[in-house]
């Protein structure tokens, strides 16, 4: 298996601008999660989905945020409009019950 | 509630030096699992080990070693003959019966040739 597969790797944006993160989870995970990290606060759990239903999202910052799941194999996390404080790393992490898998990873930086 | 505390923000040894990163939790269920993640300083989480709360049995993978032990709520991880590709951030973590996952704040090591 090919692992969670996260695009993009990097993204710049003005602020402002929406930006859209990509999540490929792995093959039967019925588990999926969204990290933030950053320096400041570490990782912090922003929502997940429990067979593509949305859990728990008390981790979302603001309105601003927002996250979807259409299918199995694939979820959004789209900030709208985006600011320079969103800048971090975003991840998306798979479970079948037990171990969660981390994708690498979307470097986002707002300026 | 549920909580994991690494107290060890950073460590640094000397390369083959043995070091232990320490993990305390907190959990009313009585199922539940522990993780180790590893997070190099290229950035991706690596799953490293996971634990039932069931099985206390210690585990030992190569130069790494897992010390499990309820009466005392700890998880801990040992690495024997440290070596530099060992430095990273090292995250412990609990999940419950739910599908939550609870990180602790995480323990940079640092290994110095």
């Amino acid at each position: 298996d090919a692992g969670v597969i996260q695009s993009p790797r990097h993204e710049v944006t003005e602020m402002g601008q929406e930006v859209t993160l990509r999540c490929k989870p792995i093959s039967g995970h019925n588990s999926l999660f969204w990290y933030r990290q950053t320096m400041m606060r570490g990782l912090e759990l922003l929502i997940y989905f429990n067979n593509n239903v949305p859990i728990d999202d008390s981790g979302m910052p603001e309105d601003r945020f927002s996250a979807k799941m259409p299918n199995a194999s694939f979820s959004t996390l789209k900030i709208q409009p985006s600011e320079p404080r969103d800048s971090a790393v975003y991840f998306c992490a798979s479970s079948l019950r037990r171990e969660a898998f981390f994708g690498q990873g979307t470097r986002l930086t707002v300026v | 509630a549920q909580k994991v505390t690494q107290a060890q923000t950073e460590i640094s040894v000397v390369e083959k030096e043995d070091v232990t990163l320490d993990c305390v939790y907190e959990t009313r269920d009585t199922t539940y699992y522990l993780f180790w993640y590893k997070q190099p300083p290229s950035g991706e989480l690596v799953f490293l080990i996971r634990r039932n709360s069931f099985d206390e049995q210690n585990e030992i993978s190569g130069r790494y070693s897992w010390n499990f032990q309820k009466s005392t709520s700890s998880f801990n991880f040992t690495i024997t003959a440290s070596q530099v590709v060992d430095s990273a951030v090292y995250f412990c973590a609990l999940k419950g019966p739910g599908n939550q996952f609870y990180f602790g704040t995480g323990t940079s090591l640092t290994v110095i040739p």
